[in-house]
């Protein structure tokens, strides 16, 4: 089943405006990451929140974690032309063994010059 | 930085042909995944390894087999291949336990005509 569900499907901003993605999934989970993939290339790790974080900075980026909503944001700042991409947000359900992640649907970003 | 290496890039198979994907994981990575992309689609999680054994399985269809050597490269065995098996075909590798960002490889383009 899916775990991770991405809003909006799709996102078109100006270049310098900030872009806001959210994931919401369904279990408990150890983390929350996302990853970004240009188009038909493999996808990049980008930032990871521990369930027990609620925020957490990487350059332009910023994510949110709430645990009680089981939701979790994708903040970036001052967009770039460059940063056009599909963002995924993933998560470890885990319990521990048998690590893995389960992605959402993505949200398309284009950031127009 | 030595990355996961895939191939071959592209694949363009018959229905009821057999095809294989290798991967060569980043050296030191104890685990290998096997995900798999439909056009507009989040990446499904196929099948994992650690150290050799085959760790989870996910949504593989009972047509493909993987495998892990010794040298910890991993093959995807896919047979009597169907139409919609096309999509692209990750490899990600990482180090065990909780916490651990999945590394990708640029994928296999897989077309079934």
């Amino acid at each position: 089943s899916q775990q991770g569900e991405e809003d909006p499907q799709a996102l078109s901003i100006q270049e310098g405006e900030n872009a806001t993605m959210n994931c919401s999934y369904k279990t408990s989970i150890n983390n929350l990451q996302w990853y970004r993939q240009n188009s038909g290339r493999g996808l990049v790790h980008l930032i990871l929140i521990r369930s027990n974080e609620r925020e957490k900075h990487s350059g332009r980026l910023r994510v949110t974690l709430d645990t009680s909503k089981k939701s979790s944001s994708l903040l970036i700042t001052a967009s770039r032309a460059a940063d056009t991409a599909s963002y995924f947000c993933a998560t470890d359900n885990s319990g521990g063994s048998n690590y893995k992640l389960t992605f959402g649907k993505g949200t398309l970003l284009t950031v127009n010059p | 930085a030595a990355g996961v290496i895939q191939s071959p890039r592209h694949l363009i198979k018959e229905k009821r042909e057999t095809a294989t994907l290798k991967c060569y994981p980043i050296p030191r990575h104890d685990t290998v995944y096997w995900y798999q992309q439909g056009p507009g689609q989040d990446p499904q999680f196929l099948i994992s390894f650690y150290e050799k054994m085959q760790s989870d399985k996910g949504s593989i269809p009972d047509r493909f087999s993987a495998q892990q050597f010794s040298d910890y490269h991993s093959e995807l065995n896919m047979s009597s291949l169907e139409l919609g098996d096309s999509a692209l075909y990750f490899c990600a590798s990482s180090l065990s336990g909780a916490n651990s960002p999945l590394h990708f490889g640029n994928g296999t383009r897989l077309t079934v005509t």
